[in-house]
């Protein structure tokens, strides 16, 4: 089956400035999860979404991350104003189902800089 | 909240010997936990995982173990070969605010096999 697609793959930006992440899950996994991790860390989980609606985003900065899983497949991440320690990858994962012990699969992640 | 700490945070063993990682988790409701492989710019993938009704599960070279009580599982990788350098996380499911499968990642290990 086809992974997790994510684009772009890099991104530059300046802070203060703009950026959306993209994310295609696998067909049919109900379950899709943004994660942030910056450089030597473990993946921190930003949002979960089950279809369209959100089971946690308890860890979203909402004050300039926002995200949106319009009609339950595609998912964008939005960040707006960035600031320099925004600088991380941000992986897109998806599973069948939300249930407790269900794989998720990653996909290839977004590094982004922030300068 | 939910808390994995892992260790070492770095681990390098001579080709052919094995390589044990730790981890504690805070949570005792977590009743999941998977194994996670990154090589250097690729996704995480999962390698194994074990469920709080089982003490051990291996795969070939790879074994993990949970010790409930004092809420600890650690991973094993036998016979190590240079190809099993990666950084290495472990994760457990938590419950906190509602999520019903959401991943706590330890900080990774940065394990080097050395020919």
């Amino acid at each position: 089956e086809a992974g997790v697609a994510q684009s772009p793959r890099y991104k530059i930006i300046e802070k203060r400035q703009s950026v959306a992440f993209w994310c295609n899950p696998i067909s049919g996994h109900a379950t899709l999860y943004w994660y942030q991790q910056i450089l030597g860390q473990g993946p921190k989980l930003l949002i979960q979404f089950q279809n369209n609606g959100v089971v946690d985003d308890s860890q979203l900065p909402k004050d300039r991350f926002s995200a949106e899983r319009l009609k339950g497949v595609d998912s964008t991440l939005k960040i707006q104003p960035a600031k320099l320690e925004d600088s991380a990858v941000y992986l897109c994962a998806s599973s069948s189902t939300g249930g407790a012990e269900t794989e998720q699969y990653f996909g290839p992640g977004t590094r982004l800089t922030v300068t | 909240g939910e808390n994995v700490e892992q260790h070492p945070s770095t681990l390098s063993v001579q080709e052919g010997d094995s390589a044990v990682i730790k981890c504690t988790y805070s949570d005792s409701a977590s009743n999941y936990f998977p194994w996670y492989k990154q090589e250097l710019g690729k996704r995480p993938q999962l390698i194994i995982d074990i469920r709080s009704n089982v003490g051990e599960k291996k795969d070939q070279r790879i074994a993990v173990t949970l010790n409930k009580t004092a809420k600890h599982f650690s991973l094993h990788i036998t016979e190590t070969q240079p190809e099993d350098s990666a950084v290495y996380f472990c994760a457990a499911k938590s419950q906190y605010g509602g999520a019903t499968n959401k991943l706590i990642f330890g900080t990774g290990t940065l394990l080097a096999v050395q020919p």
